[in-house]
């Protein structure tokens, strides 16, 4: 089956820098990719997805980049705020309706 | 938040016992998901079902079971709790064979002592 890696485990940065967060999959047959946000205690909301079929997705201060040929796609989260503070997971499927394959999560500390 | 919901939110029962969870929709979705979160290891899935009786094993479902009697409902049973069945336990939702999204519910924190 498809394996998801994510990296870092933890992230610390300043409010108003950039953070970045990086996963990789092994099935290339992948084509759907969505992050999510998870606050604690909180269930995980969907913050931005990317299908295959396209390089780079942005919304607001967030940003997704898939990389196909390496099979890794990137979180960009840009003048970071103290609420940006969460886990964050990558995941990765191979059709709709289908499993999804979560990496491990992020930990984002934004200090302000 | 769609309309999802879990019950209960909470439970501790004790080693041996049979659990029931059940995650309610009111987003007429096809598929529902059941999902654990344990540190370090994210989201796994447990059960799926894309329809009404049908359902189909994740990537960890040994110890656990699952029915879908009605679209809005789908029930996952752990037959024998043990401790590593301690977890929270979320469920989700995605709408049709075009759409990718998966919704999750609130979560239910189970203790198995």
């Amino acid at each position: 089956g498809e394996n998801v890696e994510q990296h870092p485990s933890t992230l610390s940065v300043q409010e108003g820098d950039s953070a970045v967060i990086k996963c990789t999959y092994s099935d290339s047959a992948s084509n759907y990719f969505p992050w999510y946000k998870q606050e604690l205690g909180k269930r995980p909301q969907l913050i931005i997805d990317i299908r295959s079929n396209v390089g780079e997705k942005k919304d607001q201060r967030i940003a997704v980049t898939l990389n196909k040929t390496a099979k890794h796609f990137s979180l960009h989260i840009t003048e970071t705020q103290p609420e940006d503070s969460a886990v964050y997971f990558c995941a990765a499927s191979i059709r709709s309706g289908n499993q999804f394959y979560f990496g491990t999560g992020t930990s984002l500390t934004v200090i302000p | 938040d769609a309309g999802i919901t879990q019950s209960p939110r909470h439970k501790v029962t004790e080693t041996g016992t049979p659990v029931t969870l059940r995650c309610h929709q009111t987003e007429n979705h096809r598929y529902m998901y059941w999902y654990r979160q344990d540190p370090g290891h994210g989201l796994r899935l447990i059960h799926y079902s894309y329809g009404v009786k049908d359902t189909d094993k994740g990537e960890v479902s040994d110890g656990y079971s699952v029915s879908r009697s009605k679209t809005e409902d789908f029930l996952l049973t752990l037959e024998s709790a043990t401790s590593s069945q301690t977890s929270v336990y979320f469920c989700a939702i995605s709408e049709s064979t075009n759409a990718y999204e998966q919704y999750f519910g609130p979560g239910t924190r189970l203790t198995v002592t």
